[in-house]
């Protein structure tokens, strides 16, 4: 079966730090890969995701991830992170079909 | 603005009394989701529409029932709601196919008393 792995649970950080969230998935074919966010009392949200092509990809607000196939991982980074990042951040993936599987999210809090 | 809402937003419902969540879209998206989301976990798919089509997971519960009369909306009805399904309770959107992500509400967060 279809997994994510979300290895941080909590990450605090000052700003202007760099950021790096570590995700790996389990699934040996063809994925589709994404990065929600969901601001405090916000809906989650889409950061970027990954269908094909490259694999670093831009999203918005700064992050970029990189898909490494041989390693099944697709971490998400932000060279400077900005107190606004404050959010609880899900890696997700599409095997199949219609649906996506979610990690259980990392709570990134970004200290002034 | 094209949107997915909610309501309400916070559901309040006793112990055993049935309870329906409504989700509403402006999308047109041809699949609906609605996820189960505890605290410090991950979404869980409880079931999702493609068009008419009613696809539910393996492990939802009975008590967890859903209608899609149209396009535009989609319920969850919980039969009997028990303490252990207070959650924050989310429905989505996405065209059809694997290549498109989802569209989130707000959410409703049901408390069970």
């Amino acid at each position: 079966a279809q997994s994510v792995s979300q290895h941080n649970h909590h990450v605090i950080l000052s700003e202007a730090a760099s950021l790096e969230l570590g995700c790996n998935y389990s699934y040996g074919g063809t994925v589709n890969l994404f990065w929600y966010v969901q601001y405090p009392g916000q809906h989650l949200q889409l950061l970027l995701k990954y269908f094909s092509g490259d694999p670093l990809v831009k999203g918005i607000k700064g992050f970029e991830a990189e898909f490494i196939k041989s390693k099944f991982s697709f971490n998400l980074r932000k060279p400077s992170v900005q107190w606004s990042d404050t959010a609880e951040y899900f890696c997700a993936v599409n095997a199949r079909g219609n649906k996506i599987i979610f990690g259980k999210g990392t709570r990134l809090h970004i200290l002034p | 603005d094209a949107m997915v809402i909610q309501n309400p937003r916070y559901q309040v419902t006793q112990f055993g009394k049935p309870v329906t969540l409504s989700c509403s879209q402006t999308l047109n998206h041809n699949v609906m989701y609605w996820y189960q989301q505890k605290s410090s976990q991950a979404p869980k798919l409880l079931f999702h529409y493609y068009d008419k089509d009613f696809n539910n997971e393996a492990d939802t519960p009975d008590n967890f029932q859903s209608r899609r009369p149209n396009t535009s909306f989609c319920f969850l009805d919980i039969r009997s709601p028990g303490l252990g399904d207070a959650a924050m309770y989310l429905c989505a959107t996405s065209p059809s196919g694997q290549f498109y992500e989802q569209y989130f509400g707000p959410g409703t967060r049901l408390t069970v008393t």
